[in-house]
């Protein structure tokens, strides 16, 4: 049971233009959502996060979108740049047990074109 | 430093060898993760350490033991590998077990089980 998803499994951007990586779950007791940047080789990097009470956060030119009814999150980079072609894994986390479990979806590869 | 250093980064092995990965981190995180990673997959966890102590393990089998010997190191013992093993193995730490699920990953060991 896939509880978080990117059905995108890779986007393609040009340099300047805005990207827009999509997420959605199914578990509404989520009370986190991330969002972590691979590059090959390398283990997944932080990149920005929301609480499950907020419905946007934005740290430069990253942003995060919740929509809780639609059960469905976004993040938003403007401008994209070549540097930013990565894998970005989308993750929500809850408590389980006295543990906050993170659970990631599958990955979006992002590969923006100068 | 913000930095969780794994050793090695590319390791092979045979299925009746026994070898160690090893991490390591000196930002005063107090829990530690393994997570499996395969090719197109998302990250899956496999052990927890909180304060030194094991606290979870999501039914691993005994084929990989984890050790904390301290608070800033972190050890998957290996043996009897099977070929279904390899895979990119992760360590990650974070403040306490209790948080957003910020998580800071290391660069990954490659494994491969001939």
């Amino acid at each position: 049971d896939q509880q978080v998803k990117q059905n995108s499994p890779s986007l393609s951007v040009q340099e300047g233009r805005i990207s827009i990586l999509n997420c959605d779950y199914t578990n509404s007791m989520f009370d986190y959502f991330l969002w972590y940047k691979k590059y090959p080789a390398e283990g997944p990097t932080f990149l920005i996060s929301i609480s499950s009470i907020k419905d946007k956060n934005e740290d430069g030119r990253f942003t995060v979108f919740l929509n809780k009814s639609a059960k469905h999150l976004s993040l938003h980079i403007v401008p994209s740049q070549p540097g930013d072609s990565a894998v970005y894994f989308c993750a929500a986390s809850a408590r389980s047990g006295g543990y906050q479990k993170v659970t990631f979806g599958t990955g979006t590869k992002l590969q923006v074109i100068p | 430093d913000t930095e969780v250093t794994q050793t090695p980064k590319h390791l092979v092995m045979g299925m009746t060898n026994k070898k160690s990965l090893k991490c390591e981190q000196h930002m005063g995180h107090r829990a530690m993760y393994w997570y499996k990673q395969k090719a197109k997959k998302p990250p899956e966890l496999m052990f927890v350490y909180s304060y030194e102590k094991l606290s979870i393990n999501e039914s691993v089998p005994s084929r990989f033991s984890p050790e904390c010997p301290n608070s800033s190191l972190l050890n998957l013992h290996l043996h009897a590998l099977q070929p279904e093993d390899s895979a990119l193995y992760l360590c990650a730490s974070s403040q306490d077990w209790q948080g957003s699920g910020k998580l800071f990953f290391g660069s990954g060991t490659q494994l491969s089980v001939l």
